[in-house]
């Protein structure tokens, strides 16, 4: 399958600063890129859908003003999360598909974890 | 978007064939039916996926009911490896992945 990378893997940050995720298709372009986010125990759950050029589509729910997406290439796409709390330490994980009608392959996560 | 429910947990013996089932009564007809699984602390693998037709890769075998309300991954010959949880997935015509709560496979020696 095709290889879908973020980085970093796992991050500690103080509460009240920002940390950016990465994720990168390694072997494809990525029309649309997916950002999820999972707590301990439970199912992934869908934070918000990017396509390259466009603004973020973001989930009931999800502040996009915490949750800055941004997807500038066919390869790349960026989750920050702003003004970090203890509440916002989770595993986040990305997808990106190459187009509608393909499947859509993971990251390997990142765990956060604010202070 | 259609929900999909699957049995909390199931075990099955090395070497044996695992059948995970799935229903998906309220699937469309252009939605397709998407299995992946999660191995602990990772981001989802990608198994199959099918439309209508039975489907086989080098991993796992689809099988769709022919009413499509339903569905079971097949892994002809389990290993310690495949524990893991394994989500059942109508996929909209957006693309969208809605994940449920999963089957958690314990494959024991």
């Amino acid at each position: 399958g095709a290889v879908v990378s973020q980085h970093p893997s796992w991050v500690i940050c103080k509460s009240g600063t920002s940390v950016k995720i990465e994720c990168r298709s390694l072997d494809f372009q990525a029309t649309t890129m997916f950002w999820y986010r999972q707590f301990p125990k439970q199912s992934l759950m869908l934070m918000a859908t990017s396509n390259e050029g466009s603004k973020a589509t973001y989930e009931q729910g999800v502040e996009k003003d915490k949750f800055l997406i941004n997807h500038a290439s066919l390869t790349l796409s960026t989750l920050t999360v702003t003004s970090a709390h203890p509440e916002d330490s989770s595993f986040y994980i990305c997808s990106a598909r190459k187009d509608r009608g393909t499947e859509a392959f993971f990251g390997q996560g990142t765990r956060l974890t604010v202070v | 978007d259609a929900k999909t429910t699957q049995p909390p947990s199931m075990d099955c013996a090395e070497g044996r064939a695992a059948n995970l089932p799935c229903n998906h009564s309220t699937i469309s007809g252009n939605e397709y039916v998407y299995w992946y699984r999660q191995i602990h602390s990772q981001g989802p693998q990608y198994i199959i996926h099918g439309l209508k037709n039975n489907e086989t890769n080098e991993m796992a075998s689809l099988i769709i009911t022919e009413d499509r309300k339903s569905s079971t991954l097949i892994l002809p010959h389990a290993t310690l490896r495949d524990t893991a949880v394994y989500y059942c997935i109508v996929r909209t015509s957006y693309g969208k992945l809605t994940f449920g709560q999963g089957t958690i496979l314990t494959v024991h020696p």
